[in-house]
């Protein structure tokens, strides 16, 4: 079956603009997450939606981020006012619950100019 | 806390020699533990995963990784590596009975010459 999809696959943009990165999971995983990989790093954790709610934030970095799951399926992570420093590989990852292996999105790379 | 250390950022083997990409790790709790595989700009593929079943687990591509909890290690191998192989490997540590996000290593990259 079809797997993570996210769009779009590249980003450019320009410093303190706002952006919006869709992802959209495999049909029937409850539990979604977003990451953010930086240059020769691993990725790292921003939040964890278990249906619509956010169950754990705790990785987003400031208020300047911010992510939405309305219905449960498709999420948004929302870039407000963006900074060069935000430019990284944005990856979202699913799974049927939170005790199940992560399927992963090829990711959205945002670059801010 | 949790914490995973990848020991290798770079490893370099011949087409058709063993692959040993080396992963330990900190946890508080028994762990779950994987290996996930990045090949260029493209996400992240599961090979294998420990859940505190069998302490050597099988995976994709002919991959294996032993769990070995007196030495905090769970380091990822394969016979006879391919070309195809060649790719960034990453080892991840999650907590089962509590957190669910995942804490990854920085990644080692696997070259293999022909």
């Amino acid at each position: 079956g079809a797997g993570v999809s996210q769009t779009p696959s590249n980003k450019v943009t320009e410093k303190g603009k706002y952006v919006e990165l869709r992802c959209d999971p495999i049909s029937g995983h409850t539990a979604l997450y977003w990451y953010r990989q930086s240059l020769g790093q691993g990725p790292e954790f921003l939040i964890y939606f278990q249906g619509t709610g956010a169950a754990d934030d705790s990785g987003l970095p400031n208020d300047r981020f911010f992510a939405v799951r309305p219905e449960g399926s498709v999420s948004t992570l929302k870039i407000q006012r963006t900074e060069r420093g935000d430019s990284a590989v944005y990856l979202c990852a699913s799974s049927k619950d939170r005790n199940q292996p992560q399927h992963f999105g090829d990711g959205t790379r945002l670059s801010i100019l | 806390a949790q914490s995973v250390t990848q020991l290798d950022s770079h490893v370099s083997v011949s087409e058709g020699t063993p692959v040993l990409l080396r992963c330990n790790y900190s946890s508080s709790y028994s762990p779950s533990l994987f290996w996930y595989v990045q090949h260029p700009n493209k996400g992240l593929q599961l090979l294998l995963k420990y859940t505190s079943a069998a302490t050597l687990v099988k995976g994709i591509n002919g991959f294996e990784a032993e769990f070995k909890k007196s030495e905090t290690s769970f380091h990822l191998t394969k016979p006879s590596a391919h070309m195809s192989d060649a790719a960034e490997y990453f080892c991840v540590v999650s907590n089962p009975s509590g957190t669910y996000k995942y804490i990854f290593g920085t990644g080692t990259r696997l070259k293999v010459l022909a």
